[in-house]
């Protein structure tokens, strides 16, 4: 069965440094895709960064960038030069042959000054 | 940009109760979803559809109802709320519903069942 498992539930660093939040899935298929969205504290939820498994460049987007490791089911995010803002509970995600997503549980992020 | 409204914004009910929440993406998007998010199980699915008059059952429907009546609006109704069913749910639509297609949320509604 398909799972997607964020074991950590927080993690505090400094402001301007960098920090890789983890995220560890299982599935059968050999093709699926994974993505990272991102909650506010106002409760939004928007689309990050997404990485198709066939692809082996790790997916950039601005300060966002993914740790892709294949044969560890694993999908880290980094997110460099952090700012207050990116403060926000962070969730990996996994669609494959079924097309539905399925969600991890989530790592809240605090950046303190 | 897609949006994704959702009404009402905050919700309470009673046990037993009749809720109706409200969708509408204004993207003609195809797809449309009903997650409920708790502490610790992130977002779990509800219902989805694929168009206007599709229904299709996601993972944990019990309790629930919707119906997808235009491509832009999809409702999610409890007709017999209970207290397991606070929560904070989220609508979200997609296009195509292809596997790296991303999701665009509403802002969410929070229901208490009292």
């Amino acid at each position: 069965a398909q799972k997607v498992t964020q074991t950590q539930t927080s993690i505090s660093v400094v402001e301007k440094t960098t920090v890789t939040m983890d995220c560890v899935y299982e599935t059968r298929d050999s093709s699926y895709f994974l993505f990272w969205y991102k909650q506010t504290a106002s409760g939004e939820i928007v689309f990050l960064i997404r990485q198709d498994s066939y692809k082996k460049e790790n997916a950039t987007v601005g300060h966002y960038s993914l740790n892709f490791q294949k044969p560890k089911s694993s999908i880290g995010l980094i997110i460099t030069a952090t700012q207050i803002e990116d403060s926000a509970v962070y969730f990996c995600a996994m669609r494959d042959s079924n097309y539905q997503l399925i969600w991890g549980s989530g790592t809240k992020l605090i950046i303190k000054p | 940009e897609a949006a994704v409204t959702q009404s009402p914004r905050n919700k309470v009910t009673v046990t037993g109760g009749n809720v109706t929440l409200s969708c509408r993406q204004t993207n003609s998007h195809n797809y449309m979803y009903w997650y409920r998010q708790d502490t610790g199980h992130g977002l779990r699915l509800i219902h989805y559809s694929y168009g206007a008059g599709n229904l299709q059952i996601g993972d944990v429907p019990d309790g629930y109802k919707a119906t997808r009546t235009t491509q832009e609006d999809f409702f999610l109704l409890l007709e017999l709320a209970s207290p397991s069913q606070t929560s904070l749910y989220f609508c979200a639509s997609s296009d195509g519903g292809v596997s790296n297609e991303r999701l665009f949320f509403g802002h969410g509604t929070k229901l208490s069942v009292l």
